[in-house]
Formats: C-alpha cells, sequence, structure tokens
C-alpha cells in the first residue's frame, strides 16, 4: 500500500535561513502524482505544488523548490531565505488512483 | 470559481451524542470528495471518499459513516459520539478526473466531552 514518510517531526530555524523538508513515499504503482501542502495556524490546507511521476524536472516557485527523485522515492522542499510567514506545518502527499494519502506532516518554526 | 463550504466550526459534543457534519461544494459539478481527520498528532487520515451520489469508500473502520445525497454534498455522521471521535475534520474536493489537487474547506474542530 502506498506510504508518505515525513521523518522530521518539527524544525526551527532563524529567519533567511534555508530550510528542506524531506517526504519519502512508496508506491506499487508507475503512475502517480505527488503533492505539497501548508497549514497554516488557521488550520486550512493550503495546496503549494502537484508534481507527476514521469517529470523529475526540478521546480522553483519564488523562494520555494522542490526536488524529486525517484530513484530515492523522495519530492523534498526547500524554502529559502525563510521567514516568520512561512511558521506552518507542512505536508507532503501521494495520490493514486484518486486517494490522496499524507505523510504525518514536518512543523516549521521560523523565527525572527 | 469553485468554493467549498465547511460547518460548523467547532462543536462540542458528550459522549453518546449523535453527529453530523456538512460540506457543500460551489461552482464545479461532479466533484470527487473526501472527508479527513486531524488528530492531536497532526497527521491527516482519510475516511471517506466519494466518486458520485451514494458511492461511499470507507477507510478506516470506525464509529462514523458518510453519505453524498446530492452532487455537491458530503456528510459525515456519527449515532454515538466516542472521546476518540475528538479531532480536527476538514472535507475536501478534487476534480472528476484522478490525481487532481485537493481543495480543502476550513475545518470543524469536534471536542467530545
Amino acid at each position: 500500500a502506498q506510504k508518505v514518510t515525513q521523518a522530521q517531526t518539527e524544525i526551527s530555524v532563524v529567519e533567511k535561513e534555508d530550510v528542506t523538508l524531506d517526504c519519502v513515499y512508496e508506491t506499487r504503482d508507475t503512475t502517480y502524482y505527488l503533492f505539497w501542502y501548508k497549514q497554516p495556524p488557521s488550520g486550512e490546507l493550503v495546496f503549494l505544488i502537484r508534481r507527476n511521476s514521469f517529470d523529475e524536472q526540478n521546480e522553483i516557485s519564488g523562494r520555494y523548490s522542490w526536488n524529486f527523485q525517484k530513484s530515492t522515492s523522495s519530492f523534498n522542499f526547500t524554502i529559502t531565505a525563510s521567514q516568520v510567514v512561512d511558521s506552518a506545518v507542512y505536508f507532503c502527499a501521494l495520490s493514486e488512483e484518486g486517494k490522496l494519502i499524507f505523510g504525518q506532516g514536518t512543523e516549521l518554526s521560523v523565527k525572527p | 470559481s469553485q468554493t467549498i463550504h465547511q460547518w460548523p466550526a467547532t462543536l462540542v459534543q458528550p459522549v453518546g451524542s449523535p453527529l453530523s457534519l456538512e460540506c457543500t461544494v460551489e461552482g464545479t459539478s461532479n466533484p470527487n470528495l473526501y472527508w479527513y481527520r486531524q488528530a492531536a498528532g497532526r497527521g491527516l487520515q482519510l475516511l471517506f471518499y466519494s466518486v458520485g451520489i451514494g458511492q461511499i469508500s470507507s477507510e478506516v473502520p470506525q464509529n462514523l459513516s458518510a453519505s453524498r445525497p446530492q452532487d455537491r454534498q458530503f456528510i459525515l455522521s456519527s449515532k454515538k459520539l466516542l472521546l476518540s471521535d475528538s479531532g480536527f475534520y476538514l472535507c475536501a474536493w478534487t476534480w472528476g478526473q484522478v490525481n487532481t489537487e485537493a481543495f480543502f474547506g476550513q475545518g470543524t474542530r469536534l471536542t467530545v466531552v
């Protein structure tokens, strides 16, 4: 069965530091999608990115970047020059046959 | 544009009481609908999903049930709440095609006392 592991439970950094959130997944399928979501203190989940299993190109969006490596079944998320507003819980998720399975989340705390 | 509404935002219920949480989606048709629960440990657990009216798939055996009486309405219910049902419940929808991103409601924080 599919599984998503986010080994880092909590990360604390000082503003302007770069930080990488790890995500490792397991799936038997050759076609799947990976996602990252942000959950600020308000609780609502905010979609950040979707990546399909056939596209291993890295993605950059402003201070956010994602590194997808099928060889290691990883889909890591890097925030460059972190800011206090980046403080949130971040979830990695895997979609297979329409079901979205989440990791346990990483709580990122960015201190001024 | 599409919007998802979930209510109530917070709920305190005694053990043994019934539960009904409602979720509706506007601006789209035939969405896939989902109920997730987030316990204190922060992980999101998929409870139910539905690909159409009356079609419900349960992921975890438990004290809860779900129904989809209309295309864009998804209801989470319980006949008798347990203390372990406490948590943050999130409704989500995706486009009818598989593997698209999910859009979430604002959640319901349920405390069973």
